[in-house]
């Protein structure tokens, strides 16, 4: 089946430590995205990529990055410059434009 | 900046009867707008799209409208079920910027039985 998998499901970090989180895709879709889900808060885009080996900031890319060297693969490194890194962490891909956006399950992340 | 509105309360309904959940937007006039269901603890998935130029668009049990004058969707689920209790987000476009979608906080509908 296609689909996105983000993994692993649950991630437990250290204060300090840099952590990344893994989304791959087996959609063929160009455009890959990363958002950011905290309670009563809609999504907040935190990278995206249209195209392999380019990438943009979202709204809140600070304390964040990624790589796109591969088209089935857009992993999110949460530095430690990420004043409040604990989160709901959603990657989603499409086609481009006005498609719709196809979500992975999602990694929760817990930094303590 | 844009701005999305979704009904802040969670919404409590009748198994049977119709769920109207709303969204509203301000700042802007998106060129199309989205609407995904999510479950607890997993990703959304993609329900409908409707573009500014239409009224209105059906899928099965669920009706959305777009009134870009109000700069409002009202989504309807009617006879609803038990099944479809879960949280409902809208998404706006912006405008040439390659997709990028807004996402507005959700509303945690409860359909019972």
């Amino acid at each position: 089946d296609g689909g996105i998998t983000q993994s692993p499901k649950y991630l437990f970090r250290k204060e300090g430590q840099n952590v990344t989180l893994s989304c791959e895709q087996n959609l063929n879709h160009d455009a890959m995205y990363w958002y950011r889900q905290d309670p009563g808060q809609g999504l907040r885009l935190i990278y995206y990529s249209q195209i392999v080996n380019d990438f943009q900031k979202g709204d809140i890319a600070e304390g964040y990055s990624v790589s796109r060297e591969k088209k089935e693969s857009f992993p999110l490194t949460v530095t430690s410059a990420q004043k409040n890194p604990t989160a709901f962490y959603l990657c989603a891909s499409n086609e481009g434009g006005n498609s719709p956006l196809h979500f992975g399950n999602g990694t929760r992340l817990t930094v303590t | 900046s844009q701005k999305i509105e979704q009904n802040s309360e969670a919404l409590n309904i009748q198994e049977g009867k119709t769920a109207t959940l709303t969204c509203n937007y301000t700042n802007y006039s998106p060129a199309y707008l989205q609407w995904y269901r999510q479950d607890p603890g997993r990703g959304p998935v993609f329900l409908l799209l409707i573009r500014e130029n239409e009224k209105e668009k059906r899928k099965e049990r669920l009706k959305v409208t777009f009134d870009t004058t109000l700069k409002q969707s009202l989504f309807h689920i009617t006879a609803s079920q038990p099944a479809d209790s879960a949280t409902y987000l809208c998404a706006l476009d912006m405008m040439n910027q390659g997709g990028k979608l807004i996402f507005g906080q959700g509303t945690e509908l409860s359909v019972k039985p």
